[in-house]
């Protein structure tokens, strides 16, 4: 089974803190992704990442910023976190670039700044 | 740019009853893909059915069938013989087939309550 693993399913953060939320996949997907998950609002994508040392911009990348170092491995930052970034993370993961193959997720991050 | 509407933000139905699910979505593009994507409370988000939007047949997966409606740009989800593990958020998604996209685009859900 493929496996999308978020570091932690809980966090709590002082406003300013500087947050990393850590996703790795066991699957060798070139594709993977930083949603942000808020009631009514559905998921939106912060950043994507189609190879090593590669990333775009979402939908709503403000606040936000991400590394890929290693395939397996997706890192999104915080920089200074703020009240307004409490939410739900979720990271995804697909090989290839077209909807024939499946997408992921990890289990989330319910992260929440103080 | 690609929206995808779920007009009901939360339902119920009995125990081994049917519910339908709502989803219309705004695309100009012809060859696209329509996902259902199931996250129970607490756990992770899972790919219920897809349909590729060039096929004509609905797909379905078990008790699990969709009503897809190109012409309306209309994707509904049916749940026969509701089980209570089907209680959770249910996200409709659309993707074009583009090669050089690589995002999804994701309805705001609906709750999903199955009632004993």
């Amino acid at each position: 089974d493929v496996k999308v693993t978020q570091s932690s399913r809980y966090l709590v953060k002082r406003t300013g803190e500087k947050v990393f939320l850590e996703c790795v996949q066991d699957m060798d997907h070139e594709n993977m992704f930083w949603y942000r998950q808020d009631p009514g609002l559905g998921l939106r994508l912060i950043y994507f990442s189609y190879d090593v040392k590669m990333k775009e911009k979402g939908d709503i990348p403000e606040g936000y910023s991400v590394s890929r170092e290693k395939k397996e491995r997706f890192s999104l930052i915080l920089e200074s976190a703020s009240t307004n970034q409490t939410s739900m993370y979720l990271c995804a993961s697909r090989n290839g670039g077209q909807g024939k193959n499946i997408q992921y997720f990890g289990a989330g991050t319910r992260l929440s700044v103080l | 740019a690609q929206t995808v509407t779920q007009s009901q933000p939360e339902m119920s139905v009995q125990e081994a009853e049917t519910v339908t699910l709502s989803c219309t979505y705004d695309t100009s593009e012809n060859n696209y893909y329509l996902f259902w994507y199931k996250q129970p409370p607490s756990r992770q988000m899972i790919l219920v059915i897809r349909q590729e939007a060039y096929k004509q047949q609905n797909a379905t997966e078990n008790r699990f069938s969709v009503n897809f409606q190109k012409a309306a740009k209309s994707f509904s989800l049916k749940i026969s013989d509701s089980q209570l593990g089907d209680t959770a958020m249910y996200f409709c998604a659309f993707m074009t087939r583009e090669v050089q996209a690589n995002d999804m685009r994701f309805g705001a859900g609906t709750r999903l309550t199955v009632k004993p």
